[in-house]
């Protein structure tokens, strides 16, 4: 079965310093990954995505994330945090590892970044 | 592109009421629409999926008859709460994935809160 956990609940950072979401999926064969991000009482915005083309995977916003297949982590990186980035980040995997299917969300990742 | 839009963005109803929820594709065609719900603090839990044309799935534990879905147009799904109870106040978020934009990606409308009194 396909699964995604995120390793922290809560992320503090402060302003202009680099940002760190932890992710680790399990899947029986190399899935494809989402993170997306949700603001207070608002939809969720696509981050980025990897779909095997790359694993090194640029997204919107300065943000960017590493396919790792021997650890099995998909971790979520920006250089340097900024207010508005303050959100619940999520790792997500489509249920059935392609196209098809639901999607599997993790627990989120609430960050807060301070001035 | 791809943007997904729903209305109302939030609904005050009284108990036993029923509350209808749009969820559009204002750019492309989907084929398949999701449906998802988020109490506070937590992450999404999906509620059913649904195609263009055809009756949804609903996943286990969610009641068919109490939240009513239809996807009528390859552009428009709705849920209905019928006979809304304070247990049904929560946060709809619904997501559309189509065949002309990135069919590996669900792109999710702004979400709307309900409120059940």
């Amino acid at each position: 079965a396909q699964s995604v956990t995120q390793l922290d609940s809560h992320v503090s950072v402060s302003e202009g310093t680099p940002v760190l979401l932890r992710c680790n999926y399990s899947s029986s064969y190399s899935p494809s990954l989402f993170w997306y991000v949700q603001h207070p009482n608002k939809g969720l915005q696509l981050l980025l995505k990897y779909t095997s083309a790359a694993t090194l995977v640029k997204g919107i916003n300065g943000f960017e994330a590493e396919f790792k297949k021997s650890e099995t982590s998909f971790h979520l990186t920006k250089p340097s945090a900024h207010m508005s980035d303050a959100a619940e980040y999520f790792c997500v995997v489509p249920y059935y590892g392609g196209s098809q299917g639901n999607l599997i969300f993790g627990k989120g990742t609430k960050l807060s970044v301070k001035p | 592109g791809a943007v997904v839009s729903q209305h109302p963005s939030r609904v005050i109803c009284k108990s036993g009421t029923s509350v209808k929820i749009e969820c559009r594709s204002l750019d492309f065609q989907a084929t398949t629409m999701f449906w998802y719900r988020q109490f506070p603090k937590q992450s999404l839990m999906l509620m059913a999926t649904s195609n263009e044309g055809s009756k949804a799935t609903y996943e286990q534990g969610v009641e068919k008859d109490k939240f009513l879905i239809n996807h009528a147009s390859l552009t428009l799904s709705t849920l209905t709460v019928t006979s809304a109870h304070p247990e049904d106040s929560s946060f709809y978020i619904c997501s559309a994935r189509g065949t002309t934009v990135s069919t590996d990606t669900q792109y999710f409308g702004p979400g709307t809160r309900l409120t059940v009194l």
